[in-house]
């Protein structure tokens, strides 16, 4: 089955700078990649996705990026911001569901 | 437009006792799933349903049930609860195959 390797498990960052979140899979048939955000005390939210046809994918301040032949994905924040704190986790597809990695706890320091 | 509504938000059981976590959705869609995320942890799939009256185990499913009769709810039953179903459960629902998950704010549960 899936497998969801994330690294790192935490990761502290001054505020300003960037930070890159990344994940391996195992099953070569996954083909949709989600990212979500989960804040203290709270669900997790989806931020950006991206799928198997698509190796890049922007939305303001964060991006995705994919390479299907190495089996991994990123997220990357620039400009990063207090409320950029946060637990993220990453997901891959497989058939009816998604396999999550074991989440990124970042810390913005001001 | 509600999205997922989980009800309790907090709840303790006793040992043995039994509770249903409540799990609805307004936005129509098929999928719904439900998981679990201990302390520090990530999440673990415990059912899934992609349709009314189709349900099928997760990775973690001893311990509980589900049911499925609207498209709009999927309740997750505890039967004889334990310690180790301390944890907070999460309801998420989805368009279908290969789309984002709309979560539920969550239900924290202690069992002492």
């Amino acid at each position: 089955g899936e497998n969801v390797e994330q690294h790192p498990s935490t990761l502290s960052v001054q505020e300003g700078d960037s930070a890159v979140i990344k994940c391996t899979y195992s099953d070569s048939a996954s083909n949709y990649f989600p990212w979500y955000k989960q804040e203290l005390g709270k669900g997790p939210q989806l931020i950006i996705d991206i799928r198997s046809n698509v190796g890049e994918k922007k939305d303001q301040r964060i991006a995705v990026t994919l390479n299907k032949t190495a089996k991994h994905f990123s997220l990357h924040i620039t400009e990063t911001q207090p409320e950029d704190s946060a637990v993220y986790f990453c997901a891959a597809s497989r058939e009816d569901k998604l396999v999550f990695g074991a989440g990124t706890i970042l810390r913005v320091k001001s | 437009n509600a999205g997922v509504t989980q009800t309790p938000k907090f709840r303790i059981l006793k040992i043995g006792q039994s509770m249903t976590l409540q799990c609805a959705q307004d936005m129509n869609h098929n999928y719904m799933y439900w998981y679990r995320q201990d302390p520090g942890m990530g999440l673990k799939l415990i059912y899934y349903s992609v349709g009314a009256g189709i349900t099928d185990k997760g990775e973690v499913p001893n311990g509980y049930n589900v049911s499925r009769s609207t498209t709009e709810d999927f309740p997750l039953r505890l039967e004889l609860a334990a310690p180790s179903q301390t944890s907070v459960y999460f309801c998420a629902s989805s368009t279908g195959q290969n789309y984002g998950y709309t979560f539920g704010s969550g239900t924290r549960l202690t069992v002492v």
